[in-house]
């Protein structure tokens, strides 16, 4: 399989469950990201790895909690969420960060929380 | 801190129709790069363009970073070209900002 990948592609969760979206990068970068798109709102870039080292944090809410075991995955640990962080989730990878480089996405997973 | 202005908003054109949609951005800027996202919600990489004018296919970029703008031209358009387009710039600090979008329908 090519490309950046996500799982899963729909989640709806309630406010107490704990959940994680995974992506997976077959492009041999080095740096991924985690952007969240909420309705009639641009784009918000939310984390940021280098190598596997958190290099940005957009003063995200604790209950969003990434993880980078290695170069190619990238998790994001969900815990107490709102109903308002119902939105789409992209990961990005680029080859390198820091130094801007072009960013591929995967699709996406679509989160509801109830 | 920098802005980044999309227009038009909307757009609503008949397919075969051509159209230019555009992104200004408020300060200097290290990269910039278009995206597509089709009505399902994937965003596509159309373009990295810190500067210059590339092609690919029946769409087109140009940067003018002196002018801290750049456009997107989309010729032909098929009804497969909806979706929402965005640019993105990269501040001086890394900091990458999306713009808010045009959003483009395309009618058969």
């Amino acid at each position: 399989e090519t490309g950046v990948t996500q799982t899963p592609r729909h989640l709806v969760m309630g406010m107490t469950n704990k959940k994680s979206l995974k992506c997976e990068q077959h492009l041999g970068h080095n740096a991924m990201y985690w952007y969240k798109q909420s309705a009639k709102k641009p784009l918000e870039l939310m984390f940021v790895y280098s190598l596997e080292e958190r290099v940005e944090n957009n003063s995200v809410p604790s209950r969003f909690s990434p993880e980078c075991p290695n170069s190619s995955h990238l998790f994001l640990h969900l815990h107490t969420l709102q109903p308002e962080d119902s939105a789409l989730y992209l990961c990005a990878s680029s080859l390198i960060a820091g130094g801007y480089n072009e960013q591929f996405f995967g699709p996406g997973t679509r989160l509801t929380v109830l | 801190g920098i802005q980044v202005e999309q227009s038009p908003p909307d757009l609503i054109l008949q397919e075969g129709a051509n159209s230019t949609l555009r992104c200004n951005f408020s300060d200097s800027v290290n990269n910039l790069q278009w995206f597509h996202q089709n009505p399902w919600g994937q965003l596509i990489n159309l373009f990295y363009i810190p500067s210059g004018t590339k092609q690919n296919g029946r769409l087109s970029a140009t940067t003018v970073a002196t002018e801290r703008y750049s456009l997107l031209y989309i010729s032909s358009s098929q009804t497969t070209d909806s979706g929402v387009y965005f640019c993105a710039v990269e501040r001086r600090d890394d900091k990458i900002i999306f713009g808010k979008g045009t959003r483009l329908h395309i009618l058969p």
